[in-house]
């Protein structure tokens, strides 16, 4: 079974640095899919980024970017220019490249501070 | 842009009382799912179902849960005689086609189990 880390329960962040957070996994899969999810105090869990085992270039999205290194099994997300809005619970999530509607693995996430 | 609902956004149940939570689906997904998410714990997978049957179900989603697609717009997760260690938040999620294609997720149903 696939297992999801996420060491670090809380991370605090001036408004306008960078923060990265921390993600590791467990698997026997040689290809699979990774997801950050962000969880707002509105509770709604939205996508922030996603990356293909097989796809070697780190995947980007604006402020967002994941260095991911297959090899050492690890997944972190970096925010750059955080901003107040980024506050939120983040979810590290693995899921099997298997067809078919197999369900996320997630990790216990991080609560991440923004400081004014 | 379109949403995944879900109601009630809080379900007050005595143990031992069924309960069904209700989950309106993005209308064009063909993949839905249940989640849990004890508080203080991480979201854990229940079961994902496809083309009206489940598809994959984890060691949580036991005799006394099973889901439903009534119609062609709701999916329903029933709890037949609900136990103190219910409580939770339940989200639903779905896809367009399951794959690496990102899970859309409600907003989740609190229930709470007195």
């Amino acid at each position: 079974a696939q297992t999801v880390t996420q060491s670090q329960p809380e991370m605090s962040v001036q408004e306008a640095e960078t923060v990265t957070l921390s993600c590791t996994y467990d698997t026997s899969e040689s290809d699979y899919y990774l997801f950050w999810y962000k969880q707002p105090p509105s509770r709604q869990m939205i996508l922030v980024i996603r990356q293909e085992a097989y796809k070697q270039q780190n995947a980007t999205e604006n402020r967002f970017s994941v260095n991911f290194q297959k090899a050492a099994k690890s997944f972190s997300l970096k925010i750059s220019d955080s901003q107040l809005g980024d506050a939120a619970m983040y979810f590290c999530a693995y899921r099997s490249s298997g067809g078919g509607a197999d369900g996320l693995t997630f990790g216990k996430g991080t609560h991440l501070i923004i400081q004014p | 842009e379109p949403e995944v609902t879900q109601t009630p956004s809080h379900q007050v149940t005595q143990m031992g009382q069924e309960v069904i939570l209700r989950c309106v689906p993005i209308s064009n997904h063909l993949y839905f799912y249940w989640y849990r998410q004890i508080l203080g714990q991480k979201v854990e997978f229940l079961v994902s179902f496809y083309n009206n049957e489940i598809s994959e179900k984890s060691e949580i989603f036991d005799d006394q849960f099973s889901v439903e697609r009534p119609d062609g717009s709701n999916f329903t997760l029933k709890i037949r005689s609900t136990k103190l260690e219910d409580s939770a938040m339940y989200f639903c999620a779905s896809n367009f086609n399951g794959g690496n294609q990102p899970q859309h997720f409600g907003d989740g149903t609190r229930l709470s189990i007195l």
